[in-house]
């Protein structure tokens, strides 16, 4: 069975902080994709990243960057900096190559105060 | 953005009335979702559909059923209302698990059951 652990519930920061959140995953499969997604106040979810299982270069966007670690099973995302405007629940999602489900964890929910 | 329309937008039901929410897509994608949100659970699975005809269970699917006849529209549908399945439900797309591609998602159903 597939699942997705982010064992963050919420998250408080003074702007200008840097935050990392946590994401571990169980999977059998030895294709998958791991996936974060961003679901501001607004309530829509925004798809952030996507990495395969082959893939564990870290990865860096403007203030955003990733730490994929097949060894500890974690997709762990760092935003440097951050901004009020980061104030959101973050989920970590995954999918596996023998199943068309995507699955989530519960989200972090960050808060970036000023 | 990827072109999914959820409708209704809100919805106030009594209990034990049936109710259908539709998904529909432009993009002609062959994976659709239905996820439910509550705090402290995150994003859950209901069913998804990976073509025509052919759906399959998530891990909260009972009491929901669904349907696709054409690729464009996904129907959930709560045969009979109840105080839990009151909730925010979204629907997502993809167009291919097999290259891992993200998932896009619509805006999401308010749904109370009173």
């Amino acid at each position: 069975a597939q699942k997705v652990t982010q064992a963050q519930t919420e998250i408080s920061v003074v702007e200008k902080e840097d935050v990392t959140l946590d994401c571990v995953y169980e999977t059998r499969d030895t294709t998958y994709y791991l996936f974060w997604y961003k679901q501001p106040p607004s309530g829509e979810l925004v798809f952030l990243i996507r990495r395969n299982s082959f893939d564990e270069q870290n990865e860096i966007s403007g203030r955003y960057s990733w730490n994929f670690q097949k060894s500890t099973s974690s997709f762990n995302f760092t935003i440097t900096a951050s901004q009020v405007v980061d104030s959101a629940v973050y989920f970590c999602a995954l999918s596996g190559g023998g199943s068309e489900k995507l699955v989530f964890g519960k989200g972090t929910k960050l808060t970036v105060n000023p | 953005d990827a072109g999914i329309t959820q409708s209704p937008r809100h919805k106030v039901t009594e209990t034990g009335t049936p109710v259908t929410l539709r998904c529909h897509q432009t993009e002609n994608h062959r994976y659709m979702y239905w996820y439910r949100q509550d705090p402290g659970h995150g994003l859950r699975l209901i069913h998804y559909s990976y073509g025509v005809k052919d759906t399959d269970k998530g891990e909260v699917s009972d009491g929901y059923s669904v349907s696709r006849s054409k690729t464009e529209d996904f129907l959930l549908t709560l045969e009979s209302a109840t105080s839990s399945q009151t909730s925010v439900y979204f629907c997502a797309i993809s167009e291919s698990r097999f290259l891992g591609t993200e998932a896009f998602f619509g805006q999401g159903t308010r749904l109370t059951v009173v």
